[in-house]
């Protein structure tokens, strides 16, 4: 039983295309995240939302939608894929939007753009 | 602003000796403090959290940390490394009033048999 779980686990794609990235989590969580590892392992926030409600949407390019139709759900939608977008993405979720909370991530996706 | 910095890039022991990975925190209200461990090609595991209880936090895996505000330091110990625990390493920060997560840029254990 996975908590948070993530699909695919690998893509690979040319420059140009859109790809999206789904994420479910089982947990009855309140809260969403994605965050972006780059290629020297630092992890950054993109976004957040809290009861499908969009709450932290730092500076990343508008290629870049999230979704969430549900509570257990939270999809990243990528438009004319990048070079740069090379990264491994990870969605995470926690119980509540509050500091403190301990925040459950899933395995990741590695994203390989050509 | 919070920010971390993980003051070692790469911690490198031998089986069964302790481990120490160092972190400084910069927080303007009373932060929370985590040490998530990420194995290779896997997800981020919580390995403890410090959330204003008691400064000395155990954690899973034998690993704890100590809270010291005088020093703004969150360092991580374990008293015995062992092979299992070769993996990359992140101190996490977050405040009261934020509740995102603050990444250090992450310290690589390697452990030698």
């Amino acid at each position: 039983d996975t908590a948070v779980s993530q699909t695919p686990k690998y893509l690979v794609t040319q420059m140009g295309n859109d790809k999206s990235i789904k994420c479910e989590q089982n947990l009855g969580h309140d809260t969403m995240y994605w965050y972006k590892q780059d290629s020297k392992k630092f992890l950054k926030i993109m976004f957040s939302y809290n009861n499908k409600e969009l709450i932290i949407n730092e500076t990343v390019p508008n290629r870049f939608s999230p979704k969430s139709p549900d509570k257990a759900h939270l999809n990243l939608h990528i438009n004319s894929l990048e070079l740069g977008d090379s990264a491994v993405y990870f969605c995470a979720s926690s119980p509540l939007a509050g500091a403190g909370e301990t925040q459950y991530f899933g395995p990741g996706t590695r994203l390989l753009v050509l | 602003a919070q920010s971390v910095t993980q003051l070692d890039s790469h911690v490198s022991v031998s089986e069964g000796t302790p481990v120490l990975l160092r972190c400084n925190y910069s927080s303007s209200y009373s932060p929370s403090l985590f040490w998530y461990v990420q194995h290779p090609n896997k997800g981020l595991q919580l390995l403890l959290k410090y959330t204003s209880a008691a400064t000395l936090v155990k954690g899973i895996n034998g690993f704890e940390a100590e809270f010291k505000k005088s020093e703004t330091s969150f360092h991580l110990t374990k008293p015995s490394a062992h092979m299992s625990d070769a993996a990359e390493y992140f101190c996490v920060v977050s405040e009261t009033n934020d509740y995102k997560l603050s990444f250090g840029a992450g310290t690589t254990v390697t452990v030698r048999a």
